[in-house]
């Protein structure tokens, strides 16, 4: 599976976007990126996925490059509830198989 | 939908002896569950992949004797902390995915805090 490669940590005002970015220069061409995230102490939580084109949902954007090999998750109005450790993870296919191996991750720490 | 619960969300128990943990899928099938561990300040480790009915495949260094997985039906999962020793203090989580999910699939539960004294 492709490797990711994320900046260790980052700041945010509150209401401000945040815009994490996500290295994946060896993904291959059914490699898929997802964007999980953990609040201290709970489990993951899916924040959205993509191949190739632009994926929006209720919260977030992801933009990913026309190489794909880089990635941005986009937060539009970060909150307080929004700080927690975000996980760039690339997975073959969009079914529901395979592992998801986490690497270390962001912490986006959001400030008033 | 799509919910897994976790079960006890904290336990300590003695060294030596010998821990449970419960991860039930609400409202899918769960065909697959993945177990894994967290250290603090740590990203998580996958320790084990069980589906349905058959044994688990375990990543490797990962002990399968001492760290036994059951999954015996499609809503339930279970991690057996065997002879649990202080080093296995950890924060240990499961992940569920199956039919009737939504796509994203890969469903977490809360965590269970282990203790071991």
């Amino acid at each position: 599976d492709a490797k990711t490669t994320q900046p260790p940590s980052m700041d945010c005002a509150e209401g401000r976007a945040a815009n994490l970015p996500c290295n994946h220069s060896t993904i291959s061409g059914n490699e898929y990126v997802y964007w999980y995230r953990q609040i201290h102490s709970q489990g993951p939580q899916y924040i959205i996925h993509g191949l190739k084109n632009n994926e929006t949902n209720e919260m977030a954007s992801l933009i990913i490059t026309e190489d794909r090999k880089s990635s941005t998750l986009i937060l539009p109005h970060a909150t307080l509830r929004d700080t927690a450790v975000y996980y760039c993870i690339v997975k073959p296919g969009s079914s529901n198989t395979g592992k998801l191996i986490f690497g270390q991750g962001t912490t986006l720490q959001v400030k008033p | 939908g799509a919910v897994v619960s976790q079960h006890p969300s904290r336990v300590i128990c003695k060294s030596g002896t010998s821990v449970k943990i419960e991860c039930r899928s609400l409202d899918f099938q769960a065909t697959t569950m993945f177990w894994y561990r967290q250290f603090p300040k740590q990203s998580l480790m996958l320790m084990a992949t069980s589906n349905e009915g058959s044994k688990a495949t375990y990543e490797q260094g990962v002990e399968k004797d001492k760290f036994l997985i059951n999954h015996a039906s499609l809503t339930l999962s279970t991690l057996t902390v065997t002879s649990a020793h202080p080093e296995d203090s950890s924060f240990y989580i499961c992940s569920a995915t199956g039919t009737g999910v939504q796509y994203s699939g890969y469903t977490f539960g809360s965590g269970t805090r282990l203790t071991v004294v």
